[in-house]
Protein backbone atom coordinates (compact mmCIF):
# COMPACT_ATOMS: atom_id res chain seq x y z
CA UNK A 1 0.00 0.00 0.00
CA UNK A 2 1.35 3.39 -0.81
CA UNK A 3 1.74 6.19 1.73
CA UNK A 4 -0.22 8.53 -0.32
CA UNK A 5 -2.70 8.18 -2.55
CA UNK A 6 -4.59 10.26 -4.80
CA UNK A 7 -8.04 10.14 -6.67
CA UNK A 8 -9.12 10.54 -9.27
CA UNK A 9 -6.03 9.16 -11.43
CA UNK A 10 -7.17 10.86 -15.02
CA UNK A 11 -9.53 13.36 -14.72
CA UNK A 12 -11.46 15.57 -17.96
CA UNK A 13 -13.46 18.45 -17.04
CA UNK A 14 -15.34 21.41 -19.69
CA UNK A 15 -13.93 24.49 -18.83
CA UNK A 16 -15.41 26.75 -16.06
CA UNK A 17 -16.33 23.78 -14.20
CA UNK A 18 -15.42 23.12 -10.50
CA UNK A 19 -13.21 20.62 -9.67
CA UNK A 20 -11.60 18.50 -6.89
CA UNK A 21 -8.76 16.34 -6.18
CA UNK A 22 -8.25 14.03 -3.26
CA UNK A 23 -5.30 12.78 -1.35
CA UNK A 24 -5.19 10.38 1.19
CA UNK A 25 -2.30 9.52 3.56
CA UNK A 26 -1.63 7.11 6.24
CA UNK A 27 1.43 8.85 7.76
CA UNK A 28 2.14 11.10 10.43
CA UNK A 29 3.44 14.33 8.68
CA UNK A 30 4.94 17.67 9.64
CA UNK A 31 3.38 19.04 6.04
CA UNK A 32 1.66 18.09 3.18
CA UNK A 33 2.34 19.80 -0.60
CA UNK A 34 0.75 20.11 -3.59
CA UNK A 35 2.67 20.48 -6.72
CA UNK A 36 1.92 20.95 -10.60
CA UNK A 37 3.60 19.29 -13.62
CA UNK A 38 3.21 20.78 -16.80
CA UNK A 39 3.56 18.52 -19.98
CA UNK A 40 7.20 19.64 -20.41
CA UNK A 41 7.91 17.83 -17.15
CA UNK A 42 8.35 21.25 -14.98
CA UNK A 43 7.29 20.84 -11.25
CA UNK A 44 5.90 24.26 -9.80
CA UNK A 45 5.10 23.75 -5.81
CA UNK A 46 1.31 25.51 -5.38
CA UNK A 47 0.78 25.01 -1.42
CA UNK A 48 2.57 23.76 1.76
CA UNK A 49 -0.25 23.32 4.37
CA UNK A 50 -0.06 21.77 7.66
CA UNK A 51 -3.84 22.81 8.98
CA UNK A 52 -6.73 24.15 7.97
CA UNK A 53 -7.35 25.65 4.37
CA UNK A 54 -4.71 28.10 2.07
CA UNK A 55 -6.13 30.20 -1.23
CA UNK A 56 -4.13 31.31 -4.05
CA UNK A 57 -6.04 32.68 -7.35
CA UNK A 58 -8.62 30.04 -7.87
CA UNK A 59 -7.07 27.65 -6.00
CA UNK A 60 -7.65 25.87 -2.54
CA UNK A 61 -6.03 23.18 -0.59
CA UNK A 62 -7.99 21.86 2.00
CA UNK A 63 -6.39 19.54 4.93
CA UNK A 64 -7.78 17.71 7.90
CA UNK A 65 -5.09 16.14 9.71
CA UNK A 66 -7.51 13.92 11.81
CA UNK A 67 -8.64 12.26 8.84
CA UNK A 68 -5.04 12.41 7.12
CA UNK A 69 -6.78 13.63 4.11
CA UNK A 70 -6.52 16.94 1.85
CA UNK A 71 -8.17 18.36 -1.24
CA UNK A 72 -6.86 20.76 -4.24
CA UNK A 73 -9.90 22.69 -5.58
CA UNK A 74 -9.97 24.76 -8.95
CA UNK A 75 -12.51 26.81 -9.28
CA UNK A 76 -13.46 28.28 -12.91
CA UNK A 77 -11.09 25.60 -14.69
CA UNK A 78 -9.64 26.94 -17.46
CA UNK A 79 -7.74 25.18 -20.40
CA UNK A 80 -4.30 26.49 -18.74
CA UNK A 81 -4.99 24.28 -15.66
CA UNK A 82 -4.15 21.04 -17.69
CA UNK A 83 -1.41 19.30 -15.32
CA UNK A 84 -0.88 16.76 -13.60
CA UNK A 85 -1.30 17.23 -9.68
CA UNK A 86 0.63 15.66 -7.34
CA UNK A 87 0.35 15.32 -3.67
CA UNK A 88 3.31 14.80 -1.47
CA UNK A 89 3.81 14.54 2.34
CA UNK A 90 6.76 14.90 4.26
CA UNK A 91 7.69 13.16 7.85
CA UNK A 92 10.79 13.68 9.57
CA UNK A 93 13.38 13.05 6.99
CA UNK A 94 11.02 10.90 4.52
CA UNK A 95 8.80 12.54 1.53
CA UNK A 96 6.06 10.27 0.06
CA UNK A 97 4.52 11.07 -3.12
CA UNK A 98 1.60 10.14 -4.81
CA UNK A 99 1.61 8.91 -8.51
CA UNK A 100 -0.56 12.27 -9.76
CA UNK A 101 -4.00 13.09 -10.65
CA UNK A 102 -3.79 13.83 -14.90
CA UNK A 103 -5.96 16.94 -15.67
CA UNK A 104 -7.26 17.79 -18.99
CA UNK A 105 -9.65 21.03 -18.73
CA UNK A 106 -11.46 21.40 -22.04
CA UNK A 107 -12.49 24.17 -23.90
CA UNK B 1 15.45 36.46 -6.23
CA UNK B 2 16.55 32.67 -6.28
CA UNK B 3 16.71 30.22 -9.33
CA UNK B 4 18.08 26.74 -9.85
CA UNK B 5 19.41 25.47 -12.78
CA UNK B 6 20.13 21.93 -13.93
CA UNK B 7 21.51 20.92 -17.01
CA UNK B 8 21.80 19.28 -19.62
CA UNK B 9 18.38 19.39 -20.41
CA UNK B 10 18.30 16.14 -21.86
CA UNK B 11 20.90 13.63 -22.04
CA UNK B 12 21.08 9.51 -24.14
CA UNK B 13 23.37 7.61 -22.68
CA UNK B 14 24.77 3.66 -23.80
CA UNK B 15 24.19 1.33 -20.58
CA UNK B 16 27.42 0.83 -18.99
CA UNK B 17 28.33 4.85 -19.74
CA UNK B 18 29.18 7.08 -16.54
CA UNK B 19 26.53 9.96 -15.86
CA UNK B 20 27.00 13.48 -13.69
CA UNK B 21 24.15 15.67 -13.57
CA UNK B 22 24.33 19.40 -12.04
CA UNK B 23 22.33 21.61 -10.33
CA UNK B 24 22.61 24.52 -9.13
CA UNK B 25 20.68 27.35 -6.57
CA UNK B 26 21.48 30.99 -6.89
CA UNK B 27 20.46 33.94 -4.47
CA UNK B 28 20.13 31.79 -1.16
CA UNK B 29 22.93 30.37 0.85
CA UNK B 30 23.14 27.19 2.78
CA UNK B 31 19.92 25.93 1.33
CA UNK B 32 18.32 22.00 1.65
CA UNK B 33 19.09 20.47 -1.75
CA UNK B 34 17.07 17.08 -2.92
CA UNK B 35 17.51 14.52 -5.99
CA UNK B 36 13.95 13.26 -7.42
CA UNK B 37 13.78 11.18 -9.99
CA UNK B 38 10.34 10.39 -12.00
CA UNK B 39 9.87 7.06 -13.73
CA UNK B 40 8.03 6.94 -16.97
CA UNK B 41 4.49 6.32 -15.91
CA UNK B 42 5.32 6.77 -12.37
CA UNK B 43 5.54 8.64 -9.28
CA UNK B 44 8.46 11.04 -7.96
CA UNK B 45 10.98 9.41 -5.92
CA UNK B 46 13.27 11.19 -3.68
CA UNK B 47 16.98 9.51 -4.37
CA UNK B 48 19.27 12.19 -1.94
CA UNK B 49 19.27 14.93 0.05
CA UNK B 50 21.63 17.25 1.38
CA UNK B 51 21.81 19.95 4.25
CA UNK B 52 25.20 21.32 3.66
CA UNK B 53 28.74 20.62 2.06
CA UNK B 54 29.51 17.23 1.87
CA UNK B 55 26.21 15.83 3.98
CA UNK B 56 24.40 13.60 1.89
CA UNK B 57 21.38 11.33 2.82
CA UNK B 58 20.00 8.57 0.53
CA UNK B 59 16.56 7.58 0.49
CA UNK B 60 16.63 4.31 -1.47
CA UNK B 61 19.54 1.64 -2.31
CA UNK B 62 20.28 2.04 -6.26
CA UNK B 63 23.14 3.20 -9.09
CA UNK B 64 23.93 6.31 -8.20
CA UNK B 65 25.46 9.10 -5.81
CA UNK B 66 25.10 12.43 -5.67
CA UNK B 67 27.98 14.83 -4.12
CA UNK B 68 27.49 18.65 -2.84
CA UNK B 69 31.29 20.16 -3.78
CA UNK B 70 29.94 23.58 -3.21
CA UNK B 71 27.29 25.53 -0.81
CA UNK B 72 24.63 25.48 -4.06
CA UNK B 73 25.93 23.09 -6.70
CA UNK B 74 24.39 19.30 -5.75
CA UNK B 75 25.78 16.55 -8.68
CA UNK B 76 24.28 13.41 -9.32
CA UNK B 77 26.37 10.61 -10.74
CA UNK B 78 26.97 7.08 -11.27
CA UNK B 79 30.16 5.04 -12.79
CA UNK B 80 28.09 2.55 -14.74
CA UNK B 81 24.38 3.46 -16.14
CA UNK B 82 22.06 0.73 -16.12
CA UNK B 83 18.85 1.08 -18.06
CA UNK B 84 16.70 1.53 -15.48
CA UNK B 85 18.15 4.42 -14.72
CA UNK B 86 15.92 5.91 -17.49
CA UNK B 87 13.85 8.68 -16.12
CA UNK B 88 13.22 12.28 -15.09
CA UNK B 89 15.83 14.12 -12.84
CA UNK B 90 14.41 16.99 -10.91
CA UNK B 91 16.83 19.15 -8.72
CA UNK B 92 14.81 21.07 -5.31
CA UNK B 93 15.86 23.39 -2.94
CA UNK B 94 14.17 24.52 0.13
CA UNK B 95 15.45 26.75 3.14
CA UNK B 96 14.60 23.42 4.82
CA UNK B 97 12.65 20.10 5.76
CA UNK B 98 9.64 21.77 6.60
CA UNK B 99 9.65 24.52 4.11
CA UNK B 100 8.50 24.82 0.70
CA UNK B 101 10.56 23.21 -2.43
CA UNK B 102 11.19 25.12 -5.71
CA UNK B 103 12.21 22.77 -8.62
CA UNK B 104 14.40 22.86 -11.28
CA UNK B 105 13.66 22.34 -14.80
CA UNK B 106 15.04 18.71 -15.27
CA UNK B 107 16.70 16.63 -16.84
CA UNK B 108 15.05 13.98 -19.42
CA UNK B 109 17.82 11.15 -19.55
CA UNK B 110 17.83 8.04 -21.89
CA UNK B 111 19.47 5.18 -20.97
CA UNK B 112 19.97 2.92 -24.23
Amino acid sequence: KNEVEQSPQNLTAQEGEFITINCSYSVGISALHWLQQHPGGGIVSLFMLSSGKKKHGRLIATINIQEKHSSLHITASHPRDSAVYICAVGTGNQFYFGTGTSLTVIP
Amino acid sequence: SQTIHQWPATLVQPVGSPLSLECTVEGTSNPNLYWYRQAAGRGLQLLFYSVGIGQISSEVPQNLSASRPQDRQFILSSKKLLLSDSGFYLCAWSYGRAYEQYFGPGTRLTVT
